[in-house]
């Protein structure tokens, strides 16, 4: 099994609808992240945190929220997704110091 | 914010030739990192750099931490086509005992022709 987890890997979704992309961790690491990917911008924070109760806005977070259910599991969600929001998606987790551990990404199409 | 200039933005390079790329900022960062990034998958660390003037190596790929602490670079040496990939370097500051964010560079893309 991976370390860290992204799920669904693909998603189309509508002008509107709410999403929920998901990802989960067993490398017990306590920082989790999202992250955007758009070609030749790189990779651009969301949401980070640091342990359960601590939750903070990245570089990009507007049209965005997350929850942390868990030490293991982080949740980003769209509440209302629009068409500049397609991208790719990173889940990452690290422990303090060290490097990040990333997902394998979930493409999101806002049609 | 903390930005990371990384260059070259893409490379096409015959199979055998060395690379070499490369990232600046005008910030002081305690750890560079270099990830690797297939198509349809996340980047993955390839190297870690913690010390200023570090050199370490693994396999054909060499990176440095560089002296002033606000550069590195990574070298790939007799590149083959599965080299094929974007390349990312990452800076880590650490704020007195706790650690920001990485900050990555918009990295490189590497082509390989056989």
């Amino acid at each position: 099994d991976a370390d860290v987890t992204q799920t669904p890997r693909n998603r189309i979704t509508k002008t509107g609808k709410r999403i929920m992309l998901e990802c989960s961790q067993t490398k017990g690491h306590d920082r989790m992240y999202w992250y955007r990917q758009d070609p030749g911008l790189g990779l651009r924070l969301i949401y980070y945190s640091f342990d359960v109760k601590d939750i903070n806005k990245g570089e990009i977070s507007d049209g965005y929220s997350v929850s942390r259910q868990a030490q293991a599991k982080f949740s980003l969600s769209l509440e209302s997704a629009i068409p500049n929001q397609t991208a790719l998606y990173f889940c990452a987790t690290s422990f303090p110091g060290y490097g990040y551990t990333f997902g394998s990404g979930t493409r999101l199409t806002v049609v | 914010g903390q930005q990371l200039n990384q260059s070259p933005q893409s490379m096409f390079i015959q199979e055998g030739e060395d690379v070499s790329m490369n990232c600046t900022s005008s910030s002081i960062f305690n750890t560079w990192l270099w990830y690797k990034q297939e198509p349809g998958e996340g980047p993955v660390l390839l190297i870690a750099l913690y010390k200023a003037g570090e050199l370490t190596s693994n396999g054909r790929l060499t990176a440095q931490f560089g002296i002033t602490r606000k550069d590195s670079f990574l070298n790939i040496s007799a590149s083959i086509p599965s080299d094929v990939g974007i390349y990312f370097c990452a800076g880590l500051i650490n704020y007195g005992g706790s650690q920001g964010n990485l900050i990555f560079g918009k990295g490189t893309k590497l082509s390989v022709k056989p």
